[in-house]
């Protein structure tokens, strides 16, 4: 089936710095991708809409230019958290839609664990 | 734009009984409803879903129905054993997916 790989799985960064964390579609090309972000005990809220080649979608209240999404290729979406402060700590989790699983095809990556100090 | 609400957000439960978790929706747009369960520290495993086209699916112990008219789903899980324990999400979705906001269910042996 359908697989998504998301890097790192974990990372501890300081204060003021800049994460990159990655999401690639392996077996499969993604035109679609989303980013969630989950505090822990709660659900997962959308944060953004990756289209390959195109500006991303931003869900309101989330600031575009502190979660920099970039869709590059059809298998690569790549989500930087740019400034990062103790209160961006969340676990990330990233989903690829397949085109070839009809309009709900989706796949989610295994998530990354971000910690800011 | 689309709201999930899900209930119970905790529930504990004897090996062997059935769990029933329930979501609402708000978009009748919506056409796709997955279930998903999550263990501590991954993301999030499909485990059955249901299109807005069929009212009941099953797969093995688990079961989803559907009921577009008043706008809610429900999974049902039989037989539970602990190895069930997790927390559960409900998702409904037009264009993206949405998520209820979760049920941590515990089956104590």
């Amino acid at each position: 089936g359908a697989v998504v790989s998301q890097h790192p799985s974990r990372v501890i960064c300081k204060s003021g710095t800049s994460v990159k964390i990655e999401c690639r579609s392996l077996d499969f090309q993604a035109t679609t991708m989303f980013w969630y972000r989950q505090f822990p005990k709660k659900s997962l809220m959308l944060m953004a809409t990756s289209n390959e080649g195109s500006k991303a979608t931003y869900e309101q209240g989330v600031e575009k230019d502190k979660f920099l999404i970039n869709h590059a290729s059809l298998t690569l979406s790549t989500l930087t958290v740019t400034s990062a402060h103790p209160e961006d700590s969340s676990f990330y989790i990233c989903s690829a839609r397949d085109p070839a699983q009809g309009q709900h095809g989706y796949t989610f990556g295994s998530g990354t664990r971000l910690t800011v100090v | 734009g689309e709201n999930v609400e899900q209930h119970p957000s905790t529930l504990s439960v004897q090996e062997g009984d059935s769990a029933v978790i329930k979501c609402t929706y708000s978009d009748s747009a919506s056409n796709y409803f997955p279930w998903y369960k999550q263990e501590l520290g991954k993301g999030p495993q499909l485990i059955i879903d249901i299109r807005s086209n069929v009212g009941e699916k099953k797969d093995q112990r688990i079961a989803v129905t559907l009921n577009k008219t008043a706008k809610h789903f429900s999974l049902h899980i039989t037989e539970t054993q602990p190895e069930d324990s997790a927390v559960y999400f409900c998702a409904a979705s037009t264009n993206d997916m949405r998520f209820g906001a979760g049920t941590r269910l515990t089956v104590k042996p």
